[in-house]
C-alpha cells in the first residue's frame, strides 16, 4: 500500500537552531513530493514541492527540502528557526501513476514547537 | 481577496440531520477537493471533481454526496449525520493540467462539524 510516514509526532527546537522535520514514503515509481504547513485554525499552505530536477527544494518562509531516492525520504530543513514556524507541517506524495489525477497521500503531520 | 472559501467554518448539529458545506474558488482553477481532518489530524481526501465531473471517490459513505454546480463551487452534502462526522473538512482546488503548478492544491480555511 502506499503510504507516507512522518516519525515523529513532535519536534521541539529551540528559536534559532536548525530543524529538520522527517518524511519518509513508500510509493512506486518517482512521485511527486510536498510539503504543507497548518497553523492553529487555519487551513493547509503550501510551503514546496519536488518534481524534477535538482534534490535540494527551496520554498516559502526560508524552508528547504532534500529528496533522497535512495532513502524514499523528503526531509523538511530550515537553518535557522522561528517561533512564529510552530505549526504543523504535513509531508505529501502524489503517485505518478495516479491516472492523471492529482491525489495526494498525507502523512500524519508533525507539530513543529519552537522556544524562545 | 479569499482565493478558497467554504462556508459556515463552524457547523454544530444534532446526529441525524443533514448539513451542507459549500465551497467556492475564485483562481480559476479545474479541480476541486474534499478532505478529512480526523481529531488526530490525519488528513485523507475524499472527493474530486474535474471540469464538474467527479473523478476520484475514496470510499466514502453514501451519506456523502458533493455537488459542482460549476467549476468554481465544490458543495458537499451530508446525510443523516453521525458522531463520527465531527471533523474539520477542508475544501481544495488545483490549477488546469498543463499549468506550471498543476500539481499544487490551494486549500480553504476549513469546515469544523460537530455531530452531538
Amino acid at each position: 500500500a502506499q503510504s507516507v510516514a512522518q516519525p515523529e509526532d513532535q519536534v521541539n527546537v529551540a528559536e534559532g537552531n536548525p530543524l529538520t522535520v522527517k518524511c519518509t514514503y513508500s510509493v512506486s515509481g518517482n512521485p511527486y513530493l510536498f510539503w504543507y504547513v497548518q497553523y492553529p485554525n487555519r487551513g493547509l499552505q503550501f510551503l514546496l514541492k519536488y518534481i524534477t530536477g535538482d534534490n535540494l527544494v527551496k520554498g516559502s518562509y526560508g524552508f528547504e527540502a532534500e529528496f533522497n531516492k535512495s532513502q524514499t525520504s523528503f526531509h523538511l530543513k530550515k537553518p535557522s528557526a522561528l517561533v512564529s514556524d510552530s505549526a504543523l507541517y504535513f509531508c505529501a506524495v502524489r503517485p505518478r501513476l495516479s491516472g492523471g489525477y492529482n491525489k495526494l497521500i498525507f502523512g500524519a503531520g508533525t507539530r513543529l514547537a519552537v522556544h524562545p | 481577496d479569499t482565493a478558497v472559501s467554504q462556508t459556515p467554518k463552524y457547523l454544530v448539529t444534532q446526529m441525524g440531520n443533514d448539513k451542507s458545506i459549500k465551497c467556492e474558488q475564485n483562481l480559476g482553477h479545474d479541480t476541486m477537493y474534499w478532505y478529512k481532518q480526523d481529531s488526530k489530524k490525519f488528513l485523507k481526501i475524499m472527493f474530486s471533481y474535474n471540469n464538474k465531473e467527479l473523478i476520484i471517490n475514496e470510499t466514502v459513505p453514501n451519506r456523502f454526496s458533493p455537488k459542482s454546480p460549476d467549476k468554481a463551487h465544490l458543495n458537499l452534502h451530508i446525510n443523516s449525520l453521525e458522531l463520527g462526522d465531527s471533523a474539520v473538512y477542508f475544501c481544495a482546488s488545483s490549477p488546469p493540467l498543463g499549468q506550471v503548478d498543476t500539481d499544487t492544491q490551494y486549500f480553504g480555511p476549513g469546515t469544523r462539524l460537530t455531530v452531538l
